[in-house]
């Protein structure tokens, strides 16, 4: 089974840190990768999402880092608060293959 | 508004009793994805439609079914349910497997 691998599993923070989650792939085809943001009880919705022909892309606090040499990208989550205490889901996507592949999850609690 | 409804939003049944989970999306979009969502193991993807009458198995399609008759709505059938089959499940929706992808509330379904 394809899967993204995803790190860490439980992430805690203090507010106003800073939250790294990191995620690497494989399938050198997917050239759409995304992070998706979970509450509980409530389905995941989009966060930020990245293509590989750029190295960064910043949306206010959230910042997806790519390295397509280390086939790795991370989120960056700048003054962390916590009201951003959810579980984060990396995944890498593809047009071509029809695939949309999920990461294993990071649980992210910021502590007041 | 914008949305991907499924339901039931709980389900409690015994194994072998053939059940459904609809899902349904008003914004035109073709693709339509399901997936499972466990503790540790993330998001995996079931099934797969592209279009109507285009369906594709996920990484784990074995003991479900899926169809898309209309571009509208895209069922999820367990025809044996065994125990290993309970879990979170969702619906989404998009444009395509590599845009923003819209995910119902989800349907937590437990087969004794």
């Amino acid at each position: 089974q394809q899967q993204v691998k995803q790190s860490p599993q439980s992430l805690i923070v203090q507010k106003g840190g800073i939250s790294i989650i990191n995620c690497a792939y494989e399938n050198t085809a997917f050239d759409y990768f995304p992070w998706y943001q979970q509450f509980p009880g409530k389905g995941p919705a989009l966060l930020i999402a990245i293509r590989p022909d750029v190295s960064e892309k910043k949306e206010g606090r959230f910042t997806i880092s790519f390295n397509k040499s280390a086939k790795q990208f991370s989120l960056h989550i700048m003054d962390s608060q916590p009201g951003d205490s959810a579980t984060y889901f990396c995944a890498e996507g593809s047009g071509a293959t029809n695939k949309l592949i999920f990461g294993t999850g990071t649980l992210l609690a910021v502590q007041p | 508004e914008a949305q991907v409804t499924q339901n039931p939003r709980y389900l409690i049944t015994v194994t072998g009793k053939k059940l459904t989970v609809t899902c349904s999306q008003n914004m035109n979009h073709e693709y339509m994805s399901w997936y499972r969502q466990d503790p540790g193991l993330g998001l995996r993807q079931i099934y797969y439609s592209m279009n109507v009458e285009a369906t594709d198995k996920g990484d784990v399609p074995e003991g479900y079914k899926v169809s898309r008759k209309e571009k509208r709505n895209f069922p999820l059938i367990l025809e044996s349910p065994s125990p290993n089959q309970t879990s979170l499940y969702f619906c989404a929706s998009s444009k395509g497997p590599d845009e923003k992808l819209f995910f119902g509330s989800g349907t937590q379904l437990s087969v004794l």
